[in-house]
């Protein structure tokens, strides 16, 4: 399958500061790419859709100044989660499609501890 | 509001079992339907993918999809520890947005 690339894997950061975590698609050019977020025992809640070339669509109620995405490219996409406070750790995960399956294939995940 | 709901176990089955999963959705407009396998700290990993009613089947895993029930499972025959996890159902549309159940964590004790 699509291999999607996510950086970094764990990253333990002071609360007010900014974390940028990098997504990219190794074999294929991802045209969308989508960020999603699971707190403990929880599912995976998409955050925001990414598209190459254009602003980010956000899931009601995830604060689009506070998560910034950037999509400047066909394999890079970023999250930087700004401000941090203790509560957005969690576990952060990307994904892509490829092909017209709607597979998505997942990054292996960035887990943020806010201290 | 799309819903997907899991239940969410623990199941605990043994050794060469077969485990039963199961899901359904709430968006009738749902036209894909996805089983994840998750390990505790890692990230999701496909097992199938399913789009038309009845079964379908790949290796000891086999998902049946019944679009008028709206319901989806995922059958794993010959269970074995290794396949201890959180399984992760998805339901999607035509525009890729999946959403996800909470999980059903399976035990397979050996």
């Amino acid at each position: 399958g699509a291999v999607v690339s996510q950086h970094p894997s764990w990253v333990i950061c002071k609360s007010g500061t900014s974390v940028k975590i990098e997504c990219r698609s190794l074999d294929f050019q991802a045209t969308t790419m989508f960020w999603y977020r699971q707190f403990p025992k929880q599912s995976l809640m998409l955050m925001a859709t990414s598209n190459e070339g254009s602003k980010a669509t956000y899931e009601q109620g995830v604060e689009k100044d506070k998560f910034l995405i950037n999509h400047a490219s066909l394999t890079l996409s970023t999250l930087t989660v700004t401000s941090a406070h203790p509560e957005d750790s969690s576990f952060y995960i990307c994904s892509s499609t490829s092909g017209n399956t709607g597979e998505l294939f997942f990054g292996e995940g960035s887990r943020l501890t806010v201290l | 509001q799309k819903e997907v709901e899991q239940n969410s176990g623990p199941l605990s089955v043994p050794e060469g079992a077969i485990a039963s999963l199961n899901c359904t959705y709430s968006d009738r407009g749902s036209q894909s339907f996805f089983w994840y396998r998750q390990y505790s700290g890692k990230s999701p990993e496909l097992i199938m993918f399913i789009y038309s009613n009845g079964d379908k089947e790949d290796g000891r895993f086999t998902a049946q999809l019944n679009k008028a029930s709206q319901y989806v499972s995922l059958l794993i025959r010959d269970s074995q520890p290794s396949d201890s996890a959180t399984y992760l159902c998805a339901a999607g549309g035509s525009n890729y947005k999946l959403t996800f159940g909470k999980g059903t964590l399976l035990t397979v004790n050996p």
